[in-house]
């Protein structure tokens, strides 16, 4: 089945303890996004990588660190955790030629006390 | 990339049409409508796309105004499941970013 995985689902940590969260997508896509939901904020960009070894800031990149070694995975890595990245987190994949389609994973629920 | 402007929420009944607008009045020529849904606290999912032409799929169809200022979804048979938070999207084809905004919030009742 195509799909995007996310690892964890649902994670509670304390400030500074460093976390990654992980991103794995099957269907060979060469994008891959990180986004970050908040009440009344919508959807907001981290990260996002165009293949291997590229990437680049999307909108809210402070505090975060990406990396795109294997074309399949795209973890997030959040150094030093504080309270204000608590928040959904959604990683999504598309084909270079299929700009419109993104396909999404089922989100994870970070929260950092 | 063009701002829009969605109602912040709409009622359906099931069985019934539903059709969800959209204002892009500053869309530029090569960027894209973009619709996507989101269930619950689900991952967003694609519906439909288009640039000048309406489309129509399996799911859906969007009707783009000649101007392209606005754009309409429509759900033609609504049901209890089409429930869900739906976006509005303008953006260029492989710009990276995509601003997904606050969406409206469809409520299909029986």
């Amino acid at each position: 089945e195509a799909q995007v995985t996310q690892n964890p689902r649902y994670l509670i940590t304390v400030t500074g303890k460093k976390l990654t969260v992980t991103c794995s997508q099957n269907m060979n896509h060469e994008y891959m996004s990180w986004y970050r939901q908040d009440p009344g904020l919508g959807l907001r960009q981290i990260y996002y990588s165009m293949n291997v070894e590229v990437t680049d800031k999307g909108d809210v990149p402070e505090g975060y660190k990406v990396s795109r070694k294997e074309k399949r995975n795209f973890p997030l890595i959040l150094e030093s955790p504080s309270p204000n990245q608590t928040s959904l987190y959604f990683c999504a994949s598309h084909r270079s030629d299929q700009h419109y389609e993104q396909y999404f994973g089922p989100g994870t629920r970070l929260t950092v006390t | 990339d063009a701002k829009t402007t969605q109602p912040t929420s709409m009622d359906c009944a099931e069985g019934r049409a539903a059709n969800l607008p959209c204002n892009h009045s500053t869309i530029s020529g090569n960027e894209y409508v973009y619709w996507y849904r989101q269930i619950h606290s689900q991952g967003p999912q694609y519906i439909i796309h288009g640039l000048k032409n309406n489309e129509t799929n399996e799911m859906a169809s969007l009707i783009i105004t000649e101007d392209r200022k606005s754009s309409t979804l429509i759900l033609p048979h609504a049901t209890l499941r089409d429930t869900a938070v739906y976006y509005c999207i303008v953006s260029r084809p492989n710009f990276n970013k995509f601003y997904f905004g606050s969406g409206t919030k469809l409520n299909v009742k029986p």
